[in-house]
């Protein structure tokens, strides 16, 4: 079955740090994406990549970028930390002609 | 704007009984619709999936009904078992083609009551 697998599974980060989120897939898919899930909000969509070194926007990007310098691993990178970033990050990924995507186990990020 | 609407945030239902989890979806462009299970501290897993051109498809003990004109769709559970308390997410997706992206909805806490 696919892996998807995130670099932490908790982190403690100070407001104004630079976080760099890592995730890595190991089926080869072309698209690869991170949420943020947070209660009463569902999953939204922060950035995805469709390609090596593409990147979209999702519904929720102020505050993120994003690296995909490699086919297999995308990082998430908070430029500087806000409390309002404390959130479950979760990436994913999804083969082109595919529905379904695979999940991580998920990232538990709090900013003090 | 919320495209993929779960109403209810919350549902229970004793051990053996039916679940039915309801999503409703605003964009008619939307061909794809999967549902997600989420446990606490875990990344979402894949349950069930179906394309608009069928009304249902059914895996085991779960069952994913779609009315494309009421843009409605729900998800059955029969019989609930304890072990199937999470958080359920429904999502729609217009294409499969590359650059396609899923829509989640806000989840509905399921707890089955042994």
């Amino acid at each position: 079955d696919v892996k998807v697998t995130q670099s932490s599974r908790y982190l403690v980060k100070r407001t104004g740090e630079k976080v760099f989120l890592e995730c890595v897939q190991d089926m080869d898919h072309e698209n690869m994406f991170w949420y943020r899930q947070d209660p009463g909000l569902g999953l939204r969509l922060i950035y995805f990549s469709y390609d090596v070194k593409m990147k979209e926007k999702g519904d929720i990007p102020e505050g993120y970028s994003v690296s995909r310098e490699k086919k297999e691993r995308f990082s998430l990178i908070l430029e500087s930390a806000s409390t309002n970033q404390t959130s479950m990050y979760l990436c994913a990924s999804k083969g082109g002609g595919a529905v379904r995507a695979f999940f991580g186990q998920g990232t538990r990020l709090t900013v003090v | 704007d919320q495209q993929v609407k779960q109403n209810s945030p919350s549902l229970s239902v004793q051990e053996g009984r039916i679940s039915i989890l309801n999503c409703d979806y605003t964009n008619s462009m939307f061909d794809y619709f999967l549902w997600y299970k989420k446990y606490p501290a875990e990344g979402p897993t894949f349950l069930i999936s179906i394309s608009s051109i069928k009304d249902k498809n059914e895996d085991g003990r779960f069952t994913v009904f779609l009315n494309k004109s009421a843009k409605h769709l729900s998800l059955h559970i029969v019989p609930s078992q304890p072990g199937d308390s999470a958080v359920y997410f429904c999502a729609a997706s217009p294409y499969t083609g590359a650059n396609s992206k899923l829509t989640f909805g806000k989840g509905i806490t399921l707890s089955v009551r042994p």
